[in-house]
């Protein structure tokens, strides 16, 4: 069985600054996929970045950045320069293989941007 | 393409009645998931489709729940008899499948129900 587990109910962080928002997973599967999900209050869930298994390199998307620690089981998600509209829910996710498969996901964290 | 649509947005129903949502994927996509979202937690899965054969449901889908998807076009996910446990938020979401394929799947905006 896949479990995430993230263990930051809520965050507040300045405008501006970098925010890493923390993720751990379980499973004894090889090959699975990490994802990063933001849900707005609209409800929506968005992607933001993803990372396989046996992706060497961490995986990068614009001001997402996925810190992957593989030994550690851990895919801690970092947002650079936070912007006021970062301020939402996000959920950790796994899957088996690369994705296209159903989702675990984490309980998530909130992160509110003080301007 | 407008991405993933769900109708209706909210739903309020009583305890008992029956309720159907309407799910639109992606027009390529191949793949349609449904999940259930609780206050405070994160998205549970339901079951999913490839084209219109239904290939998991996850224990969560008791005998009121049904879902379908014929043509491999939209679903629908039925429930039947209602309970204030079923009050949640019902996520739809497509993909298509690509070997080695790295992306997400794309979520629809959910629909709300509220079981009074």
């Amino acid at each position: 069985a896949q479990k995430i587990t993230q263990t930051q109910p809520g965050m507040f962080v300045q405008e501006k600054e970098a925010v890493t928002l923390d993720c751990t997973y379980d499973t004894s599967d090889q090959s699975y996929g990490l994802f990063w999900y933001k849900q707005p209050s609209s409800g929506e869930m968005i992607f933001l970045i993803y990372q396989g298994s046996y992706d060497e390199q961490n995986a990068t998307e614009g001001r997402y950045s996925l810190n992957f620690q593989k030994a550690r089981k851990s895919a801690n998600l970092v947002i650079s320069a936070s912007q006021l509209g970062d301020s939402a829910m996000y959920f950790c996710a796994m899957s088996f293989s690369f994705g296209n498969e159903k989702l675990t996901f984490g309980t998530g964290t909130r992160l509110t941007i003080i301007p | 393409d407008t991405g993933v649509s769900q109708d209706p947005r909210h739903k309020i129903t009583k305890r008992g009645q029956n309720v159907t949502f309407r799910c639109d994927p992606i027009s390529e996509h191949n793949r349609l998931y449904w999940y259930r979202q609780t206050l405070g937690q994160g998205p549970e899965f339901l079951t999913y489709f490839q084209n219109e054969a239904q290939l998991e449901k996850s224990r969560l889908l008791s005998d009121r729940f049904s879902a379908e998807r014929p043509k491999g076009s939209f679903s629908t996910l039925e429930i039947q008899r209602t309970e204030q446990g079923d009050s949640a938020m019902y996520l739809c979401a497509s993909s298509l499948i690509r070997v080695g394929a790295n992306y997400g799947y794309t979520f629809g905006s959910g629909t709300r129900l509220t079981v009074v």
